[in-house]
């Protein structure tokens, strides 16, 4: 079956500008998670959908905003970007809520310039 | 916060040596999972350890959880240099991973 597929995978954008990733997960699964990975702070948590309901979040700014379709697919966004925004952007998938390995895309690397 | 947090943050071998690697998490938790990620791309699920399970065993891994101390660690044996990347920790049902192990595998 096919893995997880984030879209695009790599993108260019202004500061200032706002972006919307795309997260589609493993059939079936409807749990997804969001983290941003830089070289500095490594790899946090942004936030996780389970079946429509975001049930965990992060600590980013309000700038950081996510959603999950009926199809379970979700999507992140980043409004007004900022240079330190440039980063790996990662999503996994889990079957359910707990105790089920996660599936991982293989990310969005965004740059803002 | 994370959840997981793994020590130490970057660990350099020689090919065929043993790599031991330990994580550390805050809350309770129904299984803990190890995962690996090759540079700039996403993670792999190595292995998963369920609460009442003390050690387990995967090809070269092998994993051991201490509930009673909230760690567990991950051992590879007989490394390669494939193995070189970096590891990750985490409680199934929150994974806030830490900043991971990087693990450098000499030939």
């Amino acid at each position: 079956k096919a893995g997880v597929t984030q879209t695009p995978r790599y993108l260019i954008k202004t500061r200032g500008q706002q972006v919307t990733l795309s997260c589609s997960p493993i059939s079936g699964h409807r749990s997804v998670s969001w983290y941003q990975q830089t070289p500095g702070q490594g790899l946090q948590f942004l936030f996780e959908y389970f079946s429509e309901t975001q049930r965990n979040k992060g600590n980013f700014p309000g700038r950081f905003s996510g959603r999950q379709f009926s199809n379970s697919r979700s999507e992140m966004n980043v409004s007004t970007l900022e240079l330190g925004d440039s980063a790996l952007y990662l999503c996994a998938s889990t079957r359910d809520a707990m105790n089920t390995e996660a599936f991982f895309g293989q990310g969005t690397r965004l740059t803002v310039v | 916060s994370q959840q997981g947090e793994e020590d130490p943050q970057a660990l350099s071998i020689q090919e065929g040596e043993n790599a031991t690697m330990n994580c550390s998490y805050k809350t309770s938790i129904n299984n803990l999972q190890w995962y690996r990620q090759n540079s700039g791309r996403g993670l792999v699920h190595l292995i998963l350890i369920r609460s009442n399970e003390r050690e387990k065993h995967s090809g070269r891994l092998r994993v051991t959880l201490d509930t009673s101390k909230k760690s567990s660690s991950l051992l590879i044996t007989a490394s390669r240099a494939a193995d070189t990347a970096s590891y990750f920790c985490g409680p199934s049902n929150d994974m806030r991973f830490g900043a991971g192990t990087r693990l450098t595998v000499k030939p």
